[in-house]
C-alpha cells in the first residue's frame, strides 16, 4: 500500500530556491502505469497543480511556473523532488506530492508540507 | 488553458439536505478526465469521483457525479456530518498537456 510523504526546509527566504522531497515507501514509484505529481495550495486558497514526472525522467509543467520549476526523480531512492527558484511571497503555500492515476486524477496523496517564504 | 470555475463558492445547507455543487469550464472537458476531491481542514485532498461520474474506491453512493462537455456536478444525497467540506473539481487536458482545478465549494453548516 503506498505512501507519499513530503520533506524540506519549511521556511524559505524570498529570491531563493525551494526544494523539497517527496518518498515513497510500502511500493516503488517506478511503476509504468504513474506519473508523479506536485500541487501546491497557499493558505485559504484553491488548489494549483505545479507538474508531474514520469519514472524515466519525462516531465510537463504548469505554463504559468514552468520558468521557476524543475521536478526531478531518483529511482534508488524511490523519490521525486521539486525546485521552484526565486521565490517571493506568494509562493507560501502547502505543497503536496501526489500519484498521477489513470483518467489523470490524483488517487495518492502525501500529508503536505508548509512552506512559509520570509525574510 | 482550460479554466474551471465552481459554484457557489460557499453552500450553506443542514445535515440530510441534498447538496449541488457546479464545476464549469472554459471550454469542453472530455468526461474521462473530469474528477472531483474533498478535503477537510487540515488534511490532505481525497479523490471523490473520476470519469466525471465514477466513485473512487470506497466512497459512498451519496456521493454522486454527472455532466459533460462544459458542465459537470458533484450531488451529495443526504449530506452527513462527515461531508461538510472544500469540494474541489480538476480536469486534465491533452493538448495542451495541463492539469487544473477549480477554485472550490465550501459546505458548511447551515
Amino acid at each position: 500500500h503506498l505512501q507519499l510523504h513530503e520533506s524540506g526546509p519549511g521556511l524559505v527566504k524570498p529570491s531563493e530556491t525551494l526544494s523539497l522531497t517527496c518518498t515513497g515507501s510500502g511500493d516503488s514509484i517506478t511503476s509504468s502505469s504513474y506519473y508523479w505529481a506536485w500541487i501546491r495550495q497557499p493558505p485559504g486558497k484553491g488548489l494549483e497543480w505545479i507538474g508531474s514526472i514520469y519514472y524515466s525522467g519525462s516531465t510537463y509543467y504548469n505554463p504559468s511556473l514552468r520558468r521557476r520549476v524543475t521536478i526531478s526523480v531518483d529511482t534508488s531512492k524511490n523519490q521525486f523532488s521539486l525546485k521552484l527558484k526565486s521565490v517571493t511571497a506568494a509562493d507560501t503555500a502547502m505543497f503536496y506530492c501526489a500519484r498521477v492515476g489513470f483518467e489523470a486524477v490524483f488517487d495518492i496523496w502525501g500529508q503536505g508540507a508548509l512552506v512559509t517564504v520570509t525574510s | 488553458e482550460i479554466v474551471l470555475t465552481q459554484s457557489p463558492g460557499t453552500l450553506s445547507l443542514s445535515p440530510g439536505e441534498r447538496a449541488t455543487l457546479s464545476c464549469r469550464a472554459s471550454q469542453s472537458v472530455n468526461s474521462k478526465y473530469l474528477a472531483w476531491y474533498q478535503q477537510k481542514p487540515g488534511q490532505a485532498p481525497r479523490l471523490l469521483i473520476y470519469g466525471a461520474s465514477s466513485r473512487a474506491t470506497g466512497i459512498p453512493d451519496r456521493f454522486s457525479g454527472s455532466g459533460s462537455g462544459t458542465d459537470f456536478t458533484l450531488s451529495i444525497r443526504r449530506l452527513e456530518p462527515e461531508d461538510f467540506a472544500v469540494y474541489h473539481c480538476q480536469q486534465y487536458g491533452t493538448s495542451p498537456r495541463e492539469l487544473t482545478f477549480g477554485g472550490g465549494t465550501k459546505v458548511e453548516i447551515k
